[in-house]
């Protein structure tokens, strides 16, 4: 059964903290690991892309996926009012265009200024 | 990254009318198209797979003959809600993926609201 467990928030930080975002999932066979942020209903934009156990860093964000303890982590330094919105873990077994992806639920973060 | 443009992007329909939503890939050709419905504070659920020219492969659970999907060309899909009821009113959503080793891209959404 394809499961991925996400706290839904609200996760309230103070302006330039260092946030901490993470999902739990079931199926060992996910190879594929995004992270996604969502405005106000709009449609997701990606924003980190792994492959595998390890890390990825992209300006302020690092991704992270231990695929041993399947356990896969945003963190976002500096944060911004701007980056308050809901972050979507997503995975897929296959390679993108393969199949659809499992998402778990999100998590509404709220930057305080 | 790819632009996938859905409308329209928000739709209010009476209830047992059928409504149409279109998903356009403006800049690549999409081989497989993806339709996800997402709940209040719930997650994105993917509803089904449409392959080009296939016929579309819907996930357990979500009935064939309401909610229809057409992919009859590489930059076009379209779900069609038929005989619509209040419980159909969700947000849905679209990705477009040109195909094995390309990242999907999804569209704005479309609110439907059903009365």
């Amino acid at each position: 059964q394809k499961e991925v467990e996400q706290d839904p928030g609200p996760l309230s930080v103070p302006e330039g903290a260092i946030v901490s975002l993470n999902c739990t999932y079931s199926n060992s066979a996910f190879q594929y690991f995004m992270w996604y942020r969502q405005y106000s209903r709009k449609g997701p934009e990606l924003l980190m892309y792994t492959y595998s156990s390890g890390n990825k860093e992209d300006g302020r964000f690092t991704a992270q996926v231990d695929k041993s303890s399947k356990y896969i982590s945003l963190f976002i330094r500096d944060s911004q009012p701007s980056d308050s919105a809901t972050y979507l873990c997503a995975m897929r077994e296959q390679g993108g265009g393969a199949d659809g992806l499992t998402f778990g639920k999100g998590t509404h973060l709220i930057i305080q200024p | 990254g790819a632009v996938v443009s859905q409308h329209p992007s928000r739709v209010i329909c009476k209830s047992g009318t059928s409504v149409k939503i279109e998903c356009r890939s403006l800049d690549f050709q999409a081989t497989t198209m993806f339709w996800y419905r997402q709940f209040p504070k719930k997650s994105l659920m993917l509803m089904a797979t449409s392959n080009e020219g296939s016929k579309a492969t819907y996930e357990q659970g979500v009935e064939k003959d309401k909610f229809l999907i057409n992919h009859a060309s590489l930059t076009l899909s379209t779900l069609t809600v038929t005989s619509a009821h209040p419980e159909d009113s969700s947000f849905y959503i679209c990705s477009a993926s040109a195909g094995k080793g390309t990242e999907a891209f999804f569209g704005q959404g479309t609110r439907l609201t059903v009365v």
